[in-house]
């Protein structure tokens, strides 16, 4: 089955760090750009940033909000993404989901809590 | 950034009825929008791309029309199954952005 998988969440105090990992499965994960979203509990979406593919130079592009302090990458050989995260604010606490697509996201994973608090 | 404003915030239906969704853009984003279904406890799932390409699997009920800032989804006769939040997203111009959802409720 085509699916994404994010791991990596938890409890984390604010000023710390947290990587996320996403597995892809099914697809050709080096053809397809990888974006990650979050959603606050009983928010709504917010785009993250991307990360596109080898032929686009591994390029990305963050939000606002997450520029400077986090960073998408990815390693095609185990068909994985990955978000890193630091100087995380208490603001940061959400589920987490890496999404594949160009512009619409046809596939998400099932998402990642991240909960910042001390 | 390009706001996405939904309306209305809340639509309260039977099944069977028909629901119209609209979703306004704050400056033209072409046709390139996206309409999701979210469950709670899910992630989204996309129904809708381009402003009206069905996603493969989508039942045809679900349909979306419109361009440059205002676009509507619309489901034709609504299904138990459909009783969801539904959110619409631009994806012309970085940052994408999305619309504040809108939840279909049984009346």
């Amino acid at each position: 089955e085509v699916s994404l998988l994010e791991s990596g969440g938890g409890l984390v105090q604010p000023g710390g760090s947290l990587k996320l990992s996403c597995v892809a499965s099914e697809f050709s994960f080096s053809d397809s750009p990888i974006h990650w979203a979050r959603q606050a509990s009983g928010k709504g979406l917010e785009w993250l940033g991307h990360i596109r593919t080898k032929v686009n130079d591994y390029a990305t592009r963050y939000a606002a909000s997450v520029s400077g302090r986090f960073t998408i990458s990815r390693d095609d050989s185990k068909n994985t993404a990955y978000l890193q995260m630091n100087r995380l604010k208490t603001e940061d606490t959400a589920m987490y989901y890496c999404l594949r697509g160009s512009g619409a996201f046809d596939i998400w994973g099932q998402g990642a809590m991240v909960i910042v608090s001390s | 950034d390009i706001q996405m404003t939904q309306s209305p915030s809340t639509l309260s239906t039977s099944v069977g009825g028909r629901v119209t969704i609209t979703c306004r853009a704050s400056q033209s984003i072409n046709r390139w929008l996206a309409w999701y279904q979210q469950k709670p406890g899910k992630a989204p799932n996309l129904l809708i791309y381009k402003a009206s390409s069905l996603q493969s699997g989508v039942p045809s009920r679900f349909s979306g029309s419109g361009s440059g800032t205002e676009f509507t989804l619309t489901i034709s006769s609504l299904q138990p199954d459909d009783f969801a939040t539904y959110y619409c997203q631009q994806y012309d111009t970085y940052p994408y952005t999305f619309g504040q959802g809108t939840t279909v409720e049984i009346k």
